[in-house]
């Protein structure tokens, strides 16, 4: 299995809060990506790296912000929380781009009361 | 826009071969993964295909027609432990991932 951690794997926290969620890899790989899944929803991409200090916005990137200062680690803030961002964070890497397979994180259940 | 259907839920019996369809219309077409998750877990790779035809992998194997944009997933000799949501997911010309939202397949004894 890929070497990828999650932390914190839950947390509850309230509206208005900043929270934030971190991505450790020990794969060396070049992309990270940060996904949220609801019921009845597809993996959403919230943002993505491409190298370090080299991120884009994905399509619910809205109230999110993210930074990789290292190779290794990617960092999904929600500035001020709200209770519709209340979800299971994923995060992924692959080694190059999204023609490549992705192994993903156990997930991080955020909720926000 | 650009959309991947699949099926919700589908139901099979243990020992039996279960189908699940995925059709996709998107802005072109780079490759097409199947992911398999269990309740309560991270999704895992399964297959990829971008070429047409039939990929063998052990008891899965994986279909793509990119004239039809339709590919589905073969799961044979069900085991209970196949009981997971199934998702595929398209790159496209941009080289964006579309997800589908996943099947849900429930193994009965």
């Amino acid at each position: 299995d890929a070497g990828i951690t999650q932390s914190p794997r839950h947390k509850v926290t309230e509206t208005g809060t900043p929270v934030t969620l971190r991505c450790h890899q020990t794969e060396n790989h070049r992309y990270m990506y940060w996904y949220r899944q609801d019921p009845g929803h597809g993996l959403r991409l919230i943002h993505y790296s491409y190298g370090v200090k080299d991120t884009d916005k994905g399509e619910v990137s809205d109230g999110y912000s993210v930074s990789r200062s290292k190779t290794e680690d990617f960092l999904l803030t929600l500035e001020s929380a709200t209770s519709s961002q209340t979800s299971v964070y994923f995060c992924a890497i692959s080694e190059s781009d999204n023609t490549d397979t992705q192994y993903f994180g156990p997930g991080t259940r955020l909720t926000v009361l | 826009g650009q959309n991947i259907d699949q099926p919700t839920e589908m139901t099979a019996t243990e020992g039996a071969i279960v189908q699940i369809n995925c059709t996709y219309q998107t802005s072109g077409f780079n490759g097409l993964f199947w992911y398999q998750q269990h309740a309560g877990e991270a999704p895992t790779f399964l297959s990829y295909n971008v070429l047409d035809g039939l990929e063998e992998k052990g008891r899965f194997s994986s279909f793509l027609s990119r004239s039809k944009g339709y590919s589905y997933l073969l799961l044979k000799e069900l085991q209970m432990k196949d009981s997971a949501s199934y998702l595929c997911a398209v790159t496209d010309s941009n080289y964006q991932l579309i997800w589908g939202a996943g099947t849900k397949l429930i193994i009965k004894p």
